[in-house]
């Protein structure tokens, strides 16, 4: 089982909509959060952190759910920018600075 | 703003060369990793090391080593390059401490033929 899961999308949205993504990980060791987002060609760079009770960026909100192990990233108001994958990325406690990345959902949103 | 930057944006080689990827980052960060991407398996770590001539094996380090020196310049290397490490290769780099997010170079595109 992998580490970090994500639904590889595409999710494929109309400009203007509302979209959620999912992601579950399985080490219930797992201490930090964050959603990367990735650009076609491009390298990853951070969007936002996840924190235990639920952060919010203009138009992104992040939620976590340690009982459950998911977090989620929900979009609202979707503009063509908000193309690219988004990376499902945890820190497990004991694993100093190293990162697990999740595989990413795809979204695309069309006019 | 954090800057990383990598050798090159697209290499070719051919089986058995030994390959350098130099990777080097601005803002005196402790943390640095090399990372291969690769259609359907995501990020997977190769290696990282937290301080100078330090190194630690990630998650697929068979066929790599890597260097670090100096505090800003990470390296990777392919030993005798096979055909399975074309792959796009991502250096990262981080500060030490609780605070996590990695800031990403470019990438180098190789290809191994």
């Amino acid at each position: 089982r992998k580490e970090v899961e994500q639904d590889p999308g595409p999710f494929n949205v109309p400009e203007g909509a509302t979209v959620a993504f999912n992601c579950t990980y399985s080490n219930s060791a797992s201490q930090s959060f964050f959603w990367y987002r990735q650009d076609c060609r491009k390298e990853p760079k951070l969007l936002m952190s996840v924190y235990s009770s639920g952060n919010e960026d203009g138009r992104f909100t992040a939620q976590l759910n340690r009982a459950s192990q998911y977090i989620s990233l929900l979009i609202r108001d979707s503009k063509l920018s908000d193309s690219a994958t988004y990376l499902c990325v945890v820190n497990i406690r004991g694993g100093g600075n190293k990162l697990t990345f999740g595989t990413g959902t795809q979204l695309k949103v069309e006019l | 703003d954090v800057k990383v930057t990598q050798s090159s944006r697209y290499l070719v080689k051919r089986t058995g060369e030994k390959v350098f990827l130099e990777c080097v980052q601005d803002m005196d960060h402790e943390n640095m990793f090399w990372y291969r991407q690769d259609p359907g398996l995501g990020l997977r770590l190769i290696y990282f090391s937290y301080d100078v001539k330090m190194k630690e094996k990630g998650d697929i380090p068979e066929g790599y080593s890597v260097s670090r020196e100096k505090k800003e310049r990470f390296s990777l290397i392919l030993e005798s390059a096979s055909t399975n490490q074309t792959s796009m290769y991502l250096c990262a780099s981080s500060t030490a401490g609780t605070r996590h997010e990695q800031f990403f170079g470019p990438g180098t595109r190789l290809t191994v033929l």
